[in-house]
């Protein structure tokens, strides 16, 4: 069975420009998340879909940050324009959502991000 | 918003001996305690877990203790082997809706 998938595995980009990360879930999976991780920190939530609806954005920077999941499959987040501060690695995971919610999310590798 | 706390945030054994690592949580209304394992480069991983109606799981050799009174929760890993060397995350929160806090980590290097 595919794990979860995202690209690319690193970008690299000049401040101001914009750059968009793909994700695509385990099968099945209703619940998305995406999480940001900075240099010896925890993941941090940005966004949370239960199928095409986004449940919790609280801590989107929504000024630069966006997110869409049309079709409650794969996923994009966007930021525009990058600042020197969004270098960090984002991670995109999956879970069962509702009653078959194990607790257990499936992590992607990441995409590792560097704003010059 | 809710405070999740991790210590040590680094722990340094010798293959064979035991580690310990806290998590404090400040959300009382957490019900869902697991600890996910992140090699240098790697995806976070779940490696054991455990529910707010139960004090203590076991795994070979990891376990978990929870102590929802005092709002922790603990890894308790023997034996320890070079290949335990990674960085661990406690993510307390919610079971039903699938919202987790994640600590700051903690880096456990196994000499061998």
């Amino acid at each position: 069975e595919a794990g979860v998938v995202q690209s690319p595995r690193y970008k690299i980009i000049e401040k101001k420009q914009p750059v968009a990360f793909w994700c695509n879930p385990i099968s099945g999976h209703n619940t998305l998340y995406w999480y940001l991780q900075n240099l010896g920190q925890g993941p941090e939530l940005l966004i949370r879909y239960e199928n095409e609806e986004a449940v919790d954005d609280s801590q989107l920077p929504k000024d630069r940050f966006s997110a869409e999941r049309l079709k409650g499959v794969d996923s994009t987040l966007k930021i525009q324009p990058a600042e020197l501060g969004d270098s960090a690695v984002y991670l995109c995971a999956s879970s069962l959502g509702g009653q078959g919610f194990t607790g257990e999310l499936f992590f992607g590798e990441g995409s590792r991000l560097t704003v010059l | 918003g809710e405070n999740v706390e991790q210590h040590p945030s680094t722990l340094s054994v010798q293959e064979g001996d035991s580690a310990v690592i806290k998590c404090t949580y400040s959300d009382s209304a957490s019900n869902y305690f697991p600890w996910y394992k992140q090699e240098l480069g790697k995806r976070p991983q779940l490696i054991i877990d455990i529910r707010s109606n139960v004090g203590e799981k076991k795994d070979q050799r990891i376990a978990v203790t929870l102590n929802k009174t005092a709002k922790h929760f603990s890894l308790h890993i023997t034996e320890t082997q070079p290949e335990d060397s990674a960085v661990y995350f406690c993510a307390p929160g919610d079971r039903n809706t699938g919202k987790l806090i994640f600590g700051q980590g903690t880096t456990l290097q196994v000499k061998p």
